[in-house]
């Protein structure tokens, strides 16, 4: 069965760094997103990828991050210069429109 | 703006019985879609249940069934026969009908269910 596939599964970075994680959503998905769930919190939406641009972001995405789908099947967020605050588990998920979005597996970014 | 309420930030159920968790949304739209999620300890988060709002028929899937209540923006998920495996966070969520390529879901804070053996 077709899956999201995630990478790192966990990221330890110091404060101002920059990362990327990284995304390889299912192989005939068209539509692409990135969700941030800060631990015991709710899942929160940061942005939407379609047509190779952005087609929604949230108040949360703002110039410090940035998507890119380089290739045919990777689809990446980097955070430019980390804060404690980007501490979360960082959700990318995949779908056709009208149908189930699929999540990967998440990694869990902590910053120091 | 759509915000969707899970008011039971916990509950508990005993094995084999049945337990419903509560979720309410709030939107002018009249074309969505809503789901439960269901987040284990390893924080994947799987689908559970869809429920398309222009559908009046309650979706079910095996052991588990909604309670849509369009006019009441209420939505409601049934577990039967309750297994330790169904142990994790629920999230209710929420897509307005897409717009120019979007399908953002709204989540709910989540509800810890405990399953007593």
């Amino acid at each position: 069965e077709p899956e999201v596939t995630q990478t790192p599964s966990h990221q330890v970075t110091q404060m101002g760094q920059e990362v990327i994680l990284r995304c390889v959503p299912i192989s005939n998905h068209l539509y692409f997103y990135w969700y941030r769930q800060i631990l015991g919190q709710k899942v929160e939406f940061l942005v939407s990828f379609y047509n190779n641009e952005i087609s929604e972001k949230s108040e949360i995405f703002d110039d410090q991050f940035s998507v890119e789908r380089p290739d045919g099947s990777n689809f990446t967020l980097k955070i430019r210069s980390t804060k404690l605050e980007d501490s979360a588990m960082y959700f990318c998920a995949s779908n056709l429109l009208y149908n189930e979005q699929f999540f990967g597996p998440g990694t869990r970014l902590t910053v120091l | 703006a759509q915000t969707v309420t899970q008011s039971q930030p916990e509950m508990s159920v005993q094995e084999a019985e049945t337990v419903t968790l509560s979720c309410t949304y709030d939107t002018s739209e009249s074309d969505y879609y809503l789901f439960w999620y269901k987040q284990p300890p390893s924080r994947q988060m799987i689908l559970v249940i869809r429920q398309e709002a222009y559908k009046q028929q309650n979706a079910t899937e095996n052991r588990f069934s909604v309670n849509f209540q369009k006019a009441a923006k209420s939505f409601s998920l049934k577990i039967s026969d309750s297994q330790l495996g169904d142990a994790a966070m629920y999230f209710c969520a929420f897509i307005e009908a897409p717009q120019g390529g979007s399908e953002k879901l709204v989540f709910g804070k989540g509800m810890k269910l405990t399953v007593n053996p």
